[in-house]
């Protein structure tokens, strides 16, 4: 069965300060990656997807994600925090010949003025 | 405008009055798909569909049915809801079909409904 697990309810990060929202994943096969954000009483947007080739993939508003294969991880990132980022995020996998897609529990990213 | 639209956007019932959820995308997607999300538990999928009249269970399809009777349209159905059915539900849709990569493509998620059983 695939499992994804995002470890921190909740990240604080000051404005302008790097981030990283992390994700640890475990399937049988080759997973698909991604990463979607929701704003407060909106639904969820896709942000950014790893399938294969380039561990490091970019994706929307400035952030990106690092696949790391042998730690299972998936870890969101973005240079600089901005006020706006401030959301609920959350990490999905996809497994290959499978058609369900499996959630993290969501991470609350707070960026700190 | 390319969009998944969810009715009603907020929902209270009693315990066994039947309730329809309707969702309907306009971007010709094939697979659709619907999630409960909770508190601590994140999102989890009740029902997806690949296609007109082929869906399949999710990891939490018990107390909830589900048609697609057309391409469009995706209804979730509570025959008999009760309050553990209390919850916010978003309903997705993505490209799929012949030759298309279907573990490959993004969602894209209605505004979602929040339904208060009581």
């Amino acid at each position: 069965a695939q499992s994804v697990a995002q470890p921190e309810d909740q990240v604080n990060v000051a404005e302008g300060n790097p981030l990283t929202v992390k994700c640890t994943y475990s399937v049988s096969g080759n997973p698909y990656l991604f990463w979607y954000v929701q704003y407060p009483n909106r639904g969820l947007q896709f942000l950014l997807k790893y399938i294969t080739g380039d561990n490091l993939v970019k994706g929307s508003y400035g952030f990106e994600a690092e696949f790391n294969k042998s730690q299972t991880s998936f870890h969101l990132k973005k240079p600089s925090a901005l006020v706006s980022d401030s959301a609920l995020y959350f990490c999905a996998v996809r497994v290959g010949g499978y058609q369900k897609v499996t959630f993290g529990t969501g991470t609350k990213l707070q960026v700190i003025p | 405008e390319a969009q998944v639209t969810q009715n009603p956007r907020y929902l209270i019932t009693v315990t066994g009055k039947k309730l329809t959820v309707t969702c309907s995308q306009n971007m010709n997607h094939e697979y659709m798909s619907w999630y409960r999300q909770d508190p601590g538990l994140g999102l989890r999928q009740i029902y997806y569909s690949m296609n007109v009249e082929v869906t399949d269970k999710g990891d939490v399809p018990e107390g909830y049915k589900v048609s697609r009777k057309e391409k469009r349209n995706f209804p979730l159905i509570l025959e008999s809801p009760s309050p553990n059915q209390t919850s916010l539900y978003f309903c997705a849709s993505s490209l799929g079909g012949t030759g298309l990569d279907l573990r490959k493509e993004p969602q894209y998620f209605g505004p979602g409904t929040r339904l208060l059983v009581l």
